[in-house]
């Protein structure tokens, strides 16, 4: 299995804060890389496929980036809505598709 | 923007088989891929497997031996079923849309609202 690693698990900021968030993998995912929000009692929602490419409806503030085993989801000005958990998932191999443990995106 | 419904008994005994269904709203289910994930607050989130748009299956390695996946695409539904489960199985259970052929194909782009399985006697 890849195994996906996310940096912090917890994070507290403010609304109009720049925040980073890291995905590392066990191996290199060839930017196979996806990021999703979710929010208590839904769904994930995707955001970010292919490392950096951003899902139509998604707002600008999200970017993602990264290459080889390392990437990044960055929010350039958090806004209230943005207050969820953050996962990060894999899809360079389907044995088995894995997902990273979650950055919680708390009020500071 | 189509719609996904789990639905299925919501407890289930040790030992015994787990069944969930998913309802598509529109007739995709031959178009896409569908996968099964489940969430636990210990272990995060797990893909289970997929059923592709051909009828064939995927299955996650660790759950291999006890998960079969199925579709009736005449009822726009896909199924789960996952044997001999015990208290750790206890998870709440999405399906969810693959999204279209491309840079986001393993991805999902579309989720069901998830149903709560509880295991235990």
């Amino acid at each position: 299995d890849i195994q996906m690693t996310q940096s912090p698990s917890t994070l507290s900021a403010s609304v109009g804060d720049r925040v980073t968030i890291t995905c590392r993998a066990s191996e290199s995912v060839a930017g196979w890389l996806a990021w999703y929000q979710q929010k208590p009692g839904k769904a994930p929602k995707l955001l970010i496929y292919k490392a950096s490419s951003l899902v139509a409806g998604v707002p600008s503030r999200f970017s993602g980036s990264g290459s080889g085993a390392e990437y990044t989801l960055t929010i350039s000005s958090l806004q209230p809505d943005d207050f969820a958990t953050y996962y990060c998932q894999q899809y360079h191999s389907y044995s088995p598709l894995t997902f990273g443990g979650g950055t919680k995106v708390e009020i500071k | 923007q189509v719609q996904l419904h789990e639905s299925g008994p919501g407890l289930v005994k040790p030992s015994e088989t787990l069944a969930l269904t998913c309802s598509v709203s529109d007739d995709s289910i031959s178009t896409y891929h569908w996968s099964w994930i489940r969430q636990t607050p210990g272990q995060g989130l797990e893909w289970i497997g997929y059923v592709s748009s051909s009828g064939t299956t995927n299955y996650n390695p660790s759950l291999k031996s006890r998960v079969a996946l199925s579709r009736d695409t005449s009822k726009k539904q896909f199924s789960l079923r996952l044997t001999s489960v015990t208290a750790a199985d206890t998870a709440v259970y999405y399906c969810a849309r693959h999204s279209p052929g491309g840079t986001a194909a393993g991805t999902f782009d579309s989720w069901g609202l998830g149903t709560l399985v509880t295991v235990s006697s």
